[in-house]
């Protein structure tokens, strides 16, 4: 079983739409959660990052992490067709420091 | 401007023969990582660098060799490349060594295909 299952997609929403993806994981270790943004033939690009538990908001995009249920989440308010593109959640911890996991990503297309 | 780079973006080459793929920063960087991307496979961590002279191995690292002699440098070496190695490849790099290098900065990405 995978360290980190994030949810497969791919999904599709009109413009405009609230988007929730998510993650769940089974490390308990994992202290540090970051969400990636890839765009086709890009390499990713940080969006977010949380420490712990608790929430984190820029923008339009907020981060939620529940370390007690081993599960993160990423949403995105008022979606724009510059959205579409892979999500990757990624994490890691303070022990083994230098080791990241990531999910496999999910694919968004936000339709106009 | 800030940035990782990769080179080369694409390559083709034969299985047994060794290549070299460099990644350099040029931000200062103490942490770099190389990673693999794979179709229903994700992004798996195949070494990482916490500085000049220190390295670890990720989670995939049988067939490739790392080393970092110079602080922005950080090649990615195939001994003896094999087809199940080819992938899109993908060099990474950040301030933060700690808890994971929390934020990376990742290269364009180098193609490549083992025939």
């Amino acid at each position: 079983q995978k360290e980190v299952e994030q949810d497969p997609g791919p999904l599709s929403v009109p413009e405009g739409a609230i988007v929730s993806l998510n993650c769940t994981y089974s490390n308990s270790a994992f202290q540090y959660f970051m969400w990636y943004r890839q765009y086709s033939r890009k390499g990713p690009e940080l969006l977010m990052y949380t420490y712990s538990s608790g929430n984190k908001e820029d923008g339009r995009f907020t981060a939620q992490v529940d370390k007690s249920s081993k599960y993160i989440s990423l949403f995105i308010r008022d979606s724009q067709p510059s959205d579409s593109a892979t999500y990757l959640c990624a994490m890691s911890g303070n022990t083994n420091a230098g080791k990241s996991t990531f999910g496999d990503g999910t694919t968004l297309t936000v339709k106009p | 401007e800030a940035q990782v780079t990769q080179n080369p973006r694409y390559l083709i080459t034969v299985t047994g023969k060794k290549l070299t793929v460099t990644c350099s920063q040029n931000m200062n960087h103490e942490y770099m990582s190389w990673y693999r991307q794979d179709p229903g496979l994700g992004l798996r961590q195949i070494y990482y660098s916490m500085n000049v002279e220190v390295t670890d191995k990720g989670d995939v690292p049988e067939g490739y060799k790392v080393s970092r002699k110079e602080k922005r440098n950080f090649p990615l070496i195939l001994e003896s490349p094999s087809p199940n190695q080819t992938s899109l490849y993908f060099c990474a790099s950040s301030l933060n060594s700690g808890g994971g290098a929390y934020e990376q900065y990742f290269g364009p990405g180098t193609r490549l295909t083992v025939t």
